[in-house]
């Protein structure tokens, strides 16, 4: 399986960028990383993907190392309403087609 | 947007009662994923269609649980005879199939088992 780790919990102050990271040592030439979040009481929702190149949209932003073995997804700007479990996945080539979910970071933000 | 639609939103039934738990999947999405999600065990991979056709229910246990997609638009989870650790919250994800793909979560179907 390829595996993913992530630290269990961060704090941020609102309005503070956060980097959350995460390694995945074991990631093949193909497979994809990708992030979701998930908020209270909610189902997971899709963040952002990559593959190689650092990656920005409009929620966030990836960066990945250049022997692809970690990656970070920043928020440039933690509101309040982005607390949630962060999950960092890889999916496709070796990974296979399904999510994989690990325990994920629990970003807490503080007003 | 289009959003993958579950009911009901929740079920609180008794031991012994089938559960029939039903997916909308975004309409073209051609890959269909049930995921069950509790406090001990996390976000857990129950059953995956492509096409309609299961191609992986691994995770789901055979003896009381099935899942189906009678057609592109519907995919349902039984569960027959419920147990009360069968109580969780019960995610449709949708999703095309290429490994770049993101999958969109439904709001989940929270079961509870008495």
């Amino acid at each position: 399986d390829a595996k993913t780790t992530q630290p269990n919990s961060m704090e941020s102050n609102e309005e503070e960028p956060v980097h959350l990271p995460c390694n995945h040592s074991t990631i093949s030439g193909t497979d994809y990383i990708h992030w979701y979040r998930q908020l209270p009481s909610q189902g997971p929702e899709y963040v952002i993907h990559g593959l190689t190149s650092n990656v920005n949209n409009r929620m966030a932003s990836l960066a990945i190392a250049e022997d692809r073995k970690s990656s970070t997804l920043i928020l440039h700007r933690a509101t309040l309403r982005d607390a949630a479990v962060y999950y960092c996945i890889l999916r496709g080539g070796n990974a296979g087609n399904m999510l994989t979910f690990g325990g994920g970071t629990r970003l807490m933000v503080k007003p | 947007d289009a959003r993958v639609t579950q009911t009901p939103r929740h079920k609180v039934t008794e031991m012994g009662q089938e559960v029939t738990m039903r997916c909308q999947p975004i309409l073209g999405h051609n890959t269909v994923f049930w995921y069950r999600q509790t406090m001990m065990q996390g976000l857990e991979l129950l059953a995956y269609f492509r096409n309609r056709a299961p191609l992986d229910d691994s995770g789901m246990p055979k003896d009381r649980f099935s899942a189906e997609m009678p057609d592109a638009t519907l995919a349902t989870l039984k569960i027959q005879p419920s147990e009360p650790r069968d109580s969780a919250v019960y995610f449709c994800a949708s999703g095309l199939v290429e490994g770049w793909q993101p999958q969109h979560f439904g709001d989940g179907t929270r079961l509870s088992i008495l």
